[in-house]
């Protein structure tokens, strides 16, 4: 399958700080990338979706001022958590959209970025 | 978005099959049914999806009632390192000729499954 890799896998940070995350598509093209957050025994949450080329599309609720998205490339997307506090920490999960067959997709999800913020 | 329904957890001996289930009563003709895993701190993986008809891959058997309000995923032996939540969910397949433009996936709380040796 398609491999999505993310950088840095961990990161520690002090309040206040910004923080970028790499998502990389080392196979393929992605036009269509998403990040996600996931809190400890909780589910994925989908933060944003992100189009090469153009402005990520937020999900409700999600400050797009302080989740900055930015899909350059074809290959990689980077959120960007600024001026961070301690309730940002969390798992970031990125995930790129490959077409499988002629009309139909898959989600193929990067390793995780774990964030916390001190 | 159409809703599943898992278990919470489910429990499974080494080598033995395993049939997990999921209800999604409310899907519409559109709806792709997909499953992926997570395994502790890291990220979901791909299992397997399907919109009618049973499928089958290397990793597993999606078994499609005929009404289409339920699912199962069959791995036919699990490992250990099979122990991982599982998570169904429905995909509307509407924007795919589209482009994908209204591609999403909504995870739910999904099934966490373990594995006695």
């Amino acid at each position: 399958g398609a491999v999505v890799s993310q950088h840095p896998s961990w990161v520690i940070c002090k309040s206040g700080t910004s923080v970028k995350i790499e998502c990389r598509s080392l196979d393929f093209q992605a036009t269509t990338m998403f990040w996600y957050r996931q809190f400890p025994k909780q589910s994925l949450m989908l933060m944003a979706t992100s189009n090469e080329g153009s402005k990520a599309t937020y999900e409700q609720g999600v400050e797009k001022d302080k989740f900055l998205i930015n899909h350059a490339s074809l290959t990689l997307s980077t959120l960007t958590v600024t001026s961070a506090h301690p309730e940002d920490s969390s798992f970031y999960i990125c995930s790129a959209r490959v077409l499988s067959g002629r009309t139909s997709y898959e989600q193929y999800f990067g390793p995780g970025t774990r964030l916390t913020v001190t | 978005d159409a809703k599943t329904t898992q278990p919470n957890s489910m429990e499974s001996n080494e080598e033995e099959p395993v049939h997990l289930p999921c209800n999604h009563s409310t899907i519409s003709g559109t709806d792709y049914i997909h499953w992926y895993r997570q395994l502790p701190s890291q990220g979901p993986e791909y299992v397997i999806h399907g919109l009618t008809s049973n499928v089958n891959n290397r990793m597993a058997s999606l078994a499609i009632a005929e009404d289409r309000k339920s699912s199962t995923l069959i791995l036919h032996r699990a490992t250990l390192r099979d122990a991982a939540v599982y998570y169904c969910i429905l995909r509307d397949g509407r924007g795919d000729l589209a482009g994908g433009s209204n591609y999403k996936l909504t995870f739910g709380k999904g099934t966490l499954l373990t594995v006695n040796p």
